[in-house]
Parts: C-alpha cells; sequence; structure tokens
C-alpha cells in the first residue's frame, strides 16, 4: 500500500509569485484535505477535495484554490504570495469525503522571501 | 465556535507514564483524533476515538473522553525517548448538512522524555 506523498519538499519563492504543491493520495483513496501549518502552530484546514469536487472550505482568501484529478492526486495552488504563506503545507487522504480518518503526507515546506 | 486547546510542554522521565490533555468546544464532533509530529515531518496519526466511547486502549496508549466536560486526554505508558514530540488533538465537527471534512488542531503539546 502506497502512502500519501507530496512534492516538491521544499520551495523557496518571493513575494507576488505564485506556487503549486502536488499530492498524491493513499491507495484506495479518493478524498484529499490541504493544511497550512505556520511555524509553531496545528494545522489550519484550507479545503478538501472529494471526486474532483471541492468539499467544504477553511477561512482562506480565493487566492488559495486546488485541483483534483481522476486519481484522486491535487494540486494546491496559491497566487500572489505574500510573506505569512511561509509555512509547512500539509496534505491529507481519506476515503468518502467528511471527517473519515486523515492520514497525512510529509508536508512541503514553503518559504517566501 | 470551534477551538481546541492543548498544554505546550510537557516532561517527564523514561519509563513514566505520559498525560497530554486537551479541550474542544465543538460538542457535535463525531470522532477525535490525537496526531504525532517529529521534527520536520508530517503528521502521524496514533489514534482516534468516536465520541460516543469513554475510552479506548491501544497498547501503550489510552484515549479518555470525558464529552460532558468536552475534554479529551491521552495516557503513552512506559514513555520513551523515541516518544518525543509534538501531540496534537483535533475535533472533526460538524456543519448543518453533514461532515465538513475538516478538522481542527490544537496548538500542540511538545512532549520531552529525558533519559
Amino acid at each position: 500500500e502506497t502512502g500519501v506523498t507530496q512534492s516538491p519538499t521544499h520551495l523557496i519563492k518571493t513575494r507576488g509569485q505564485q506556487v503549486t504543491l502536488r499530492c498524491s493520495s493513499q491507495s484506495g483513496h479518493n478524498t484529499v484535505s490541504w493544511y497550512q501549518q505556520a511555524l509553531g502552530q496545528g494545522p489550519q484546514f484550507i479545503f478538501q477535495y472529494y471526486r474532483e469536487e471541492e468539499n467544504g472550505r477553511g477561512n482562506f482568501p480565493p487566492r488559495f484554490s486546488g485541483l483534483q484529478f481522476p486519481n484522486y492526486s491535487s494540486e494546491l495552488n496559491v497566487n500572489a504570495l505574500e510573506l505569512d504563506d511561509s509555512a509547512l503545507y500539509l496534505c491529507a487522504s481519506s476515503w468518502g469525503g467528511g471527517a473519515e480518518t486523515q492520514y497525512f503526507g510529509p508536508g512541503t515546506r514553503l518559504l517566501v522571501l | 465556535g470551534e477551538d481546541v486547546e492543548q498544554s505546550l510542554f510537557l516532561s517527564v522521565r523514561e519509563g513514566d507514564s505520559s498525560v497530554i490533555n486537551c479541550t474542544y468546544t465543538d460538542s457535535s464532533s463525531t470522532y477525535l483524533y490525537w496526531y504525532k509530529q517529529e521534527p520536520g515531518a508530517g503528521l502521524q496519526l496514533l489514534t482516534y476515538i468516536f465520541s460516543n466511547m469513554d475510552m479506548k486502549q491501544d497498547q501503550r496508549l489510552t484515549v479518555l473522553l470525558n464529552k460532558k466536560d468536552k475534554h479529551l486526554s491521552l495516557r503513552i505508558a512506559d514513555t520513551q525517548t523515541g516518544d518525543s514530540a509534538i501531540y496534537f488533538c483535533a475535533e472533526s465537527p460538524l456543519d448543518g448538512s453533514g461532515n465538513t471534512g475538516k478538522l481542527i488542531f490544537g496548538q500542540g503539546t511538545t512532549l520531552q522524555v529525558k533519559p
């Protein structure tokens, strides 16, 4: 069974740029959730994708957007990067939408200069 | 509102028991979770408890749930140096149409295990 994978592991961008982060869900899972974890904080829910549709969104501005593909992998896109976007971005996969048990990937650490 | 509170730091000696506490606010949460995060890594699911249970035991881990007080605890028996990490409590609140799919996390408790 393949676990959740994310790419890239680390990324450095400058303010105003755009970034795309990728996530492959665990084998057999059809739901992907994205979280932002600032240094020293707990993860904050960004949004969830279930069967290629957005299935819930947290308090993040529209410049945070996502996609889910037919193979259930997912992308998180962030436009017009701000310094406060520097964080660890975590992807979690699960089965069936909702809050079924979520399994996390290793994360992508984004630094915005 | 949705809020999860945890104490920030706990230090124990190797071989002792550790108890990490958490309070949550949303009584609609069907599941409550404990995750472990080691430095520079993602979150590892440790255990979870369904909201109609009082206790769940899984090897060295015991979860206690007091739904009336909205209090959750994680006990680690015979704590080892490899247990040193940050532990997060999380709830899964419902919205008006069923599960939202989001987890609400506490700020994490850093567990330090001294040899």
